[in-house]
């Protein structure tokens, strides 16, 4: 059973605070993908990874940034979190025909 | 880049009654079509998907129906149950079979399967 583990159930944080959120993988996989989510807006990509130090910007990469040092492990940084980055963040990993999502961190930024 | 409308955006059906929710797409090179269930308070899973090369696909009570030219795709339910109540999102990417990609999704379609 693929294991996609997020450090964090729920955070909060204060207006310009630089934040961390932690995925890490269990099954080896190439990409690894950050979303957020919000309400009537669906999901949307943020950054993405198809290999240890390599990303690629998503739809909506600005105000944060990541880091993949070691394969199983990508780290989404808020590096001056502000409220608008009030969301639900899923990562999201696996091959075409077994997709997983972690359990999501809801970051609420005050 | 790719632009996935999903509709409607809530549908409510009694129980035993089908439900149908469409996506449409922008960009002709995407070719494959998941489908994914969010239950209230937990991560979204994947129930189905389809590739472009392939027109329809079934797994026992939902299944899924692609059309290309016209760039839609859609997801049945049959006899809904109390169960199948949760948001549902399409989502579309250009990936090869090896490795995931990255989707571009729906806004999300909350169904209410009521008794």
């Amino acid at each position: 059973d693929v294991k996609v583990t997020q450090s964090s159930r729920y955070l909060v944080k204060r207006t310009g605070e630089k934040v961390f959120l932690e995925c890490v993988q269990d099954m080896d996989h190439e990409n690894m993908f950050w979303y957020r989510q919000d309400p009537g807006l669906g999901l949307r990509l943020i950054y993405f990874s198809y290999d240890v130090k390599m990303k690629e910007k998503g739809d909506i990469p600005e105000g944060y940034s990541v880091s993949r040092e070691k394969k199983e492990r990508f780290s989404l940084i808020l590096e001056s979190a502000s409220t608008n980055q009030t969301s639900m963040y899923l990562c999201h990993t696996g091959s075409n025909t077994e997709a997983f999502f972690g359990q999501g961190t809801r970051l609420t930024v005050v | 880049g790719e632009n996935v409308e999903q509709h409607p955006s809530t549908l409510s059906v009694q129980e035993g009654d089908s439900a149908v929710i469409k996506c449409t797409y922008s960009d002709s090179a995407s070719n494959y079509f998941p489908w994914y269930k969010q239950e209230l308070g937990k991560r979204p899973q994947l129930i189905i998907d389809i590739r472009s090369n392939v027109g329809e696909k079934k797994d026992q009570r939902i299944a899924v129906t692609l059309n290309k030219t016209a760039k839609h795709f859609s997801l049945h339910i049959t006899e809904t149950q109390p169960e199948d109540s949760a948001v549902y999102f399409c989502a579309a990417s250009k990936g090869n079979t090896g490795t995931a990609s990255k989707l571009t999704f729906g806004t999300g379609t909350r169904l209410q399967v009521t008794l």
